[in-house]
């Protein structure tokens, strides 16, 4: 069986400051680990992708995120919050029978001006 | 101007009735997907779909059917079997080769009347 949890419900950051959304995950085998984000009354939209390689990977809007094997972790982080940045973050996984990604419950991130 | 469409934005069922919502893509994906998204709970696979013709049940499939007559359509239809169908209808697609990278709709919005 393969999961992603999200334990943060909302994460409140003051605009400028680093940012972070976390993510564990169980999977068997390797792990393939995205996050996506979701701005209101929208679909969702790719981020960026963890699949072999470099722990850390860079995606869009300057968000990138870190592979942690020991800590079954893939944390979403961006160095400098932008109000813009407030959405709904989810993270997922990849596995399964038929290739089925599984989303987790998704973190609401709220940036202050 | 490719990308993945759904209407209506906003839809009303009173009960006992059948509903059906459009999903359909331009993008030449021969996968493509249904998501139920209620708050706190992430997103929740209802149906899918990697070929024409062929369609498999997602995690929460009772009370929906899908048919997959053409590659670039999709749709749901809510049937009366479902007892709480409120919720955020997204629909998406992908390559059968990156079914990670999946493109969102807008989403369908279904209010009980």
């Amino acid at each position: 069986a393969q999961s992603v949890a999200q334990p943060e419900d909302q994460v409140n950051v003051a605009e400028g400051n680093p940012l972070t959304v976390k993510c564990t995950y169980s999977v068997s085998g390797n792990p393939y680990l995205f996050w996506y984000v979701q701005y209101p009354n929208r679909g969702l939209q790719f981020l960026l992708k963890y699949i072999t390689g470099d722990n850390l990977v860079k995606g869009s809007y300057g968000f990138e995120a870190e592979f942690n094997k020991s800590q079954t972790s893939f944390h979403l982080k961006k160095p400098s919050a932008l109000v813009s940045d407030s959405a709904l973050y989810f993270c997922a996984s990849l596995g399964g029978g038929y290739q089925k990604v599984t989303f987790g419950t998704g973190t609401k991130l709220q940036v202050i001006p | 101007d490719g990308g993945i469409t759904q209407s209506p934005k906003y839809l009303f069922r009173k009960e006992g009735q059948n509903v059906t919502l459009s999903c359909e893509q331009n993008l030449n994906h021969d996968a493509m997907y249904w998501y139920r998204q209620d708050p706190g709970q992430g997103l929740r696979l209802i149906y899918y779909s990697q070929i024409v013709n062929d369609f498999q049940k997602g995690d929460i499939a009772e009370g929906y059917s899908v048919s997959r007559e053409k590659k670039e359509s999709f749709p749901l239809t809510v049937t009366s079997a479902q007892k709480n169908p409120t919720a955020f209808y997204l629909c998406a697609s992908s390559s059968l080769e990156r079914v990670e990278t999946q493109y969102f709709g807008p989403g369908t919005r279904l209010l009980v009347l």
